[in-house]
């Protein structure tokens, strides 16, 4: 089975400029999260959502990212302008949500922003 | 006061030995708890998951989870160079979906 998949891997950019960082969660996952990692600042939840549905999206910085999930394979993740302090790894996670499952997340491999 | 506390160390640990990570969390209704490894440029990989008091083994590895004293740790027995990466402990609280997760601890096997 293929696993969380993230597009593109790498990104550069230059400040002002829109990026869309994009995935698709595992099969048959309900729920798909969207992470930002720094040194700094660790693993962040930015975002989550649980059947296509954003249900938290108070870790969002500012109203320069947003989110969307047209269905349940696939998801974006947009910052517009974006700034050289939102260089990052983005990761997407997706978990099963069924009453069976312990909900555990499973990562996609990550895009590497740099904003220059 | 963070949801979930880890000491970032790094850690150091002969090959062959025991590496002991330990992890604290604030709310305690939470019932799921996480241990992921994390390999420098690589993303967070799950290796155990624990949800009742106790002890789980997976091969090497044993999770511990004590919900008294709001603890839970991870124990590698044979440590081995392969093992050197960073360890994030992560704990699902009881309302929502979303997981908290610590700092992380970094952990070196030495040969």
């Amino acid at each position: 089975d293929a696993g969380v998949i993230q597009s593109p891997r790498h990104e550069v950019t230059e400040m002002g400029q829109e990026v869309t960082l994009r995935c698709k969660p595992i099969s048959g996952h309900n729920s798909l999260f969207w992470y930002r990692q720094t040194m700094m600042r660790g693993l962040e939840l930015l975002i989550y959502f649980n059947n296509n549905v954003p249900i938290d999206d108070s870790g969002m910085p500012e109203d320069r990212f947003s989110a969307k999930m047209p269905n349940a394979s696939f998801s974006t993740l947009k910052i517009q302008p974006s700034e050289p302090r939102d260089s990052a790894v983005y990761f997407c996670a997706s978990s099963p949500t069924t009453a069976l499952s312990y909900n555990e997340q499973f990562f996609g491999p990550g895009t590497r922003l740099t904003v220059l | 006061q963070k949801e979930v506390e880890q000491n970032s160390g790094p850690l150091s640990v002969p090959e062959g030995a025991i590496a002991s990570l330990n992890c604290t969390y604030s709310d305690r209704g939470s019932q799921s708890f996480f241990w992921y490894r994390q390999y420098s440029g690589k993303s967070p990989e799950l290796i155990m998951s624990i949800y009742s008091n106790g002890d789980k083994e997976d091969g090497r590895f044993t999770a511990q989870l004590n919900k008294a004293s709001q603890y839970v740790s991870l124990l590698i027995r044979d440590s081995q160079p392969s093992d050197s990466a960073t360890y994030l402990c992560a704990v699902k609280v009881n309302t929502g979906n979303q997981f908290y997760f610590g700092t992380g601890t970094s952990l070196t096997v030495i040969p």
